[in-house]
């Protein structure tokens, strides 16, 4: 099984629906991480979390949220998906200390029309 | 704002030839440097950090970092088929940020 497992790997759904894609990890790493990737432009950093009572926005958090249920589990929510958060979606891990490595899961590919 | 600036490539280099991946920051405060590499269709793996100044050798790959000049590069000696990738590079401590990439191709 993988490392750092996301869930549902391909999704389309329509504007204006609730979406939640999750990430579960097996690495017991504290720090959780949600990115986009879109042509050109690279990673970006949604949300991350260095624990279960911590909660950060990244650069691009407008019309996100996310939830860190357990030390395992993080999840990312589109509350009124629009076409513009038709993206690549990776969570990632790391662990506390060190160089900060990220481990990345397989990725989520939402479509939004 | 910490931005992370990468030639945009596409870079193009025979086999064997040696590519070199550039990589501007603009944190003074970040201490660490990070390579990773993404495969078509797949995840960003990790090919190597570097937080001193200097040169950081890994088997064909060296990272080099100038601090000063907020520069951070890649080169990849030997180039094979099998390093056609886009590479992307990364720095934070807290929250890593990562540059658009350079896709690579090497032509057999």
């Amino acid at each position: 099984d993988a490392d750092v497992t996301q869930t549902p790997r391909n999704r389309i759904t329509k504007t204006g629906k609730r979406i939640m894609l999750e990430c579960s990890q097996t690495k017991g790493h504290d720090r959780m991480y949600w990115y986009r990737q879109d042509p050109g432009l690279g990673l970006r950093l949604i949300y991350y979390s260095f624990d279960v009572k911590d909660i950060n926005k990244g650069e691009i958090s407008d019309g996100y949220s996310v939830s860190r249920q357990a030390q395992a589990k993080f999840s990312l929510s589109l509350e009124s998906a629009i076409p513009n958060q038709t993206a690549l979606y990776f969570c990632a891990t790391s662990p506390e200390g060190g160089a900060n490595v990220l481990t990345f899961g397989a990725g989520s590919r939402l479509t939004v029309l | 704002q910490k931005e992370v600036e990468q030639n945009s490539g596409p870079l193009s280099v025979p086999e064997g030839a040696i590519a070199s991946l550039n990589c501007t920051y603009s944190d003074r405060g970040s201490q660490s440097f990070f390579w990773y590499r993404q495969y078509s269709g797949k995840s960003p793996e990790l090919i190597m950090f570097i937080y001193s100044n200097g040169d950081k050798e890994d088997g064909r790959f060296t990272a080099q970092l100038n601090k000063a000049s907020q520069y951070v590069s890649l080169l990849i000696r030997d180039s094979q088929p099998s390093d056609s990738a886009t590479y992307l590079c990364a720095f934070g401590r807290n929250d890593m940020r990562f540059g658009a990439g350079t896709r690579l191709t090497v032509k057999p």
